[in-house]
C-alpha cells in the first residue's frame, strides 16, 4: 500500500517564477494538508483540503494556492517565488476527522 | 495561537544511554503527536496522547503526557544508531484544527 508521494523530489527556481508541486494522498485518505518547513524549523501550516475545497489556511499570503482533485489528489502553486520560500514542503494526508498525519518525503525547492 | 517549545535543541548520546526530550505547550494541550524526521525527509508518526497522565510505549520509545496536559516527554531507553533523527512534537485543538509543530530536537547517537 503506497503511502502519500510527493514530486518533483528537488527543484531549483528563479525569484520571480513560479512552481507546482504535486502530492498523492495515501489509500484510504480524502484531506490532504500542506506544510512549509525551513531549514532547522519546524513545519508551519500552509492549508488544507478536503472535498476538493480549502478548509483551512495558515498566515501564508495569497502567492501560495492549492486544488484538490475528485481522486483527493492536490497541487501547491506558489507565484512570485522570493527566495524566504526556499524550503521543504511536506505534504500530509488523514482520513476526515483524523488528526494522525501521513506525510510524504517532501518537495525540496530552491530559489535562487 | 499556541505554541510548543521543544528542549534540548540538540543531544549527543552515546549508543546505549538513555535520554528524554521534553515539549511544552504555551496552552493546554488537546491532543500531543510526537513524530520522528531523518534529515530533509518526511515525518514518521510516533505516538499520540490526549489524556492527562497518559503513557504510551512502543519499542524502546516512551511518551507521556503529564496530568496537566500542558508538557510531554519522549523518553528513549538503550538508544541505538536508529534513533538518530529530528524528533518534533505537535499538537492540535478541539475542532479539528491543524496540527502546530516545536522546533524539532536533534537527536545523534555515536558508537
Amino acid at each position: 500500500d503506497a503511502g502519500v508521494t510527493q514530486s518533483p523530489t528537488h527543484l531549483i527556481k528563479t525569484r520571480g517564477q513560479q512552481v507546482t508541486l504535486r502530492c498523492s494522498p495515501k489509500s484510504g485518505h480524502d484531506t490532504v494538508s500542506w506544510y512549509q518547513q525551513a531549514l532547522g524549523q519546524g513545519p508551519q501550516f500552509i492549508f488544507q483540503y478536503y472535498e476538493e475545497e480549502e478548509r483551512q489556511r495558515g498566515n501564508f499570503p495569497d502567492r501560495f494556492s492549492g486544488h484538490q482533485f475528485p481522486n483527493y489528489s492536490s497541487e501547491l502553486n506558489v507565484n512570485a517565488l522570493l527566495l524566504g520560500d526556499s524550503a521543504l514542503y511536506l505534504c500530509a494526508s488523514s482520513r476526515s476527522g483524523a488528526n494522525v498525519l501521513t506525510f510524504g518525503a517532501g518537495s525540496r525547492l530552491t530559489v535562487l | 495561537s499556541q505554541e510548543l517549545e521543544q528542549s534540548p535543541q540538540s543531544l549527543i548520546v552515546q549508543e546505549g544511554k538513555n535520554l528524554t526530550i521534553n515539549c511544552t505547550s504555551s496552552k493546554t494541550l488537546y491532543g500531543l503527536y510526537w513524530y520522528k524526521q531523518k534529515y530533509g525527509e518526511g515525518l514518521i508518526f510516533l505516538m499520540m496522547l490526549q489524556k492527562g497522565g497518559e503513557e504510551k510505549s512502543h519499542e524502546k520509545i516512551t511518551a507521556k503526557l503529564d496530568e496537566k496536559k500542558q508538557q510531554s516527554s519522549l523518553h528513549i531507553t538503550a538508544s541505538q544508531p536508529s534513533h538518530a533523527g529530528i524528533y518534533l512534537c505537535g499538537a492540535d485543538s478541539p475542532g479539528n484544527t491543524p496540527l502546530v509543530f516545536g522546533k524539532g530536537t536533534r537527536l545523534s547517537v555515536i558508537a
